[in-house]
C-alpha cells in the first residue's frame, strides 16, 4: 500500500485561504469516507483536525474545512493565521485486506 | 480525561527486539468501536501506520512491517503492547500510540527510539 499523495508545501499571507490536497486510489480514499487530517507543530504529537472528511472534532477552529471528489480529499484552511503553519498529514482507511490506515507524505505549510 | 502515554527503551541495538508499552486512561480498551493504533515517524519524515488491536482483541498491521510486529492488550492493566524484531537504524522513530475510532482522536506523547550500535 502506499502512502497518500500530499503537495510537499504549501504558503500564503495571513487572512487568506489554502487547500492542501491528498491523492489516494480506489482503494482508500476513493472508497471509503474515512479521511481525517492531522496538524502537527514541530516536537509535538499530532493533533486530530477533520475526521470522517469534512467533520471538525470539538474545539477545532472553523476555519478548518475538509471535503473530498472521487480518489481526493481537501483540507481547506481560510483566514490563515500565524498560528497554523505546521505539518498537515491526511489519513485513510484503506480496508482490512492489507494496510488498515495510510497516511500522507506532509505538507509544510507557511504562513507568509 | 482520555490520555495515552508511550513507554520504553530511548535505545536499541540492531538485531534487537523493541518493546512498547502504551498505558491508556479515561476509557476502557474493552470498549467497543475503540482501539489503539501504534504510528511512527522517523525523523523528519512523514507519519506511518504500524499495527491496531481492536476492543475484541482483533488485530491488524502494516503489510510490509506484518512479520516483526506484534500487538497485544492487557484491558486489566490499561495497557497496549508492541514488539517489534530485529531493529535497524532504519527503524529510528519517534513512536506514538493513539486511540482509533477509525480515525486517531487522541495521541500520546510519543516516545524516540533510536537504533544504533
Amino acid at each position: 500500500q502506499s502512502a497518500l499523495t500530499q503537495p510537499a508545501s504549501v504558503s500564503g499571507s495571513p487572512g487568506q485561504s489554502i487547500t492542501i490536497s491528498c491523492t489516494g486510489t480506489s482503494s482508500d480514499v476513493g472508497s471509503y469516507n474515512l479521511v481525517s487530517w492531522y496538524q502537527q507543530h514541530p516536537g509535538k504529537a499530532p493533533k486530530l483536525m477533520i475526521y470522517e472528511v469534512s467533520k471538525r472534532p470539538s474545539g477545532v477552529s472553523n476555519r478548518f474545512s475538509g471535503s473530498k471528489s472521487g480518489n481526493t480529499a481537501s483540507l481547506t484552511i481560510s483566514g490563515l493565521q500565524a498560528e497554523d503553519e505546521a505539518d498537515y498529514y491526511c489519513c485513510s482507511y484503506a480496508g482490512s485486506s492489507t494496510l488498515n490506515w495510510v497516511f500522507g507524505g506532509g505538507t509544510k505549510l507557511t504562513v507568509l | 480525561q482520555v490520555t495515552l502515554k508511550e513507554s520504553g527503551p530511548v535505545l536499541v541495538k540492531p538485531t534487537e527486539t523493541l518493546t512498547l508499552t502504551c498505558t491508556v486512561s479515561g476509557f476502557s480498551l474493552s470498549n467497543a468501536r475503540m482501539g489503539v493504533s501504534w504510528i511512527r515517524q522517523p525523523p523528519g519524515k512523514a507519519l506511518e501506520w504500524l499495527a491496531h488491536i481492536f476492543s475484541n482483541d482483533e488485530k491488524s498491521y502494516s503489510t510490509s512491517l506484518k512479520s516483526r510486529l506484534t500487538i497485544s492488550k492487557d484491558t486489566s492493566k490499561s495497557q497496549v503492547v508492541l514488539t517489534m524484531t530485529n531493529m535497524d537504524p532504519v527503524d529510528t522513530a519517534t513512536y506514538y500510540c493513539a486511540r482509533n475510532v477509525r480515525y486517531f482522536d487522541i495521541w500520546g506523547q510519543g516516545t524516540m527510539v533510536t537504533v544504533s550500535s
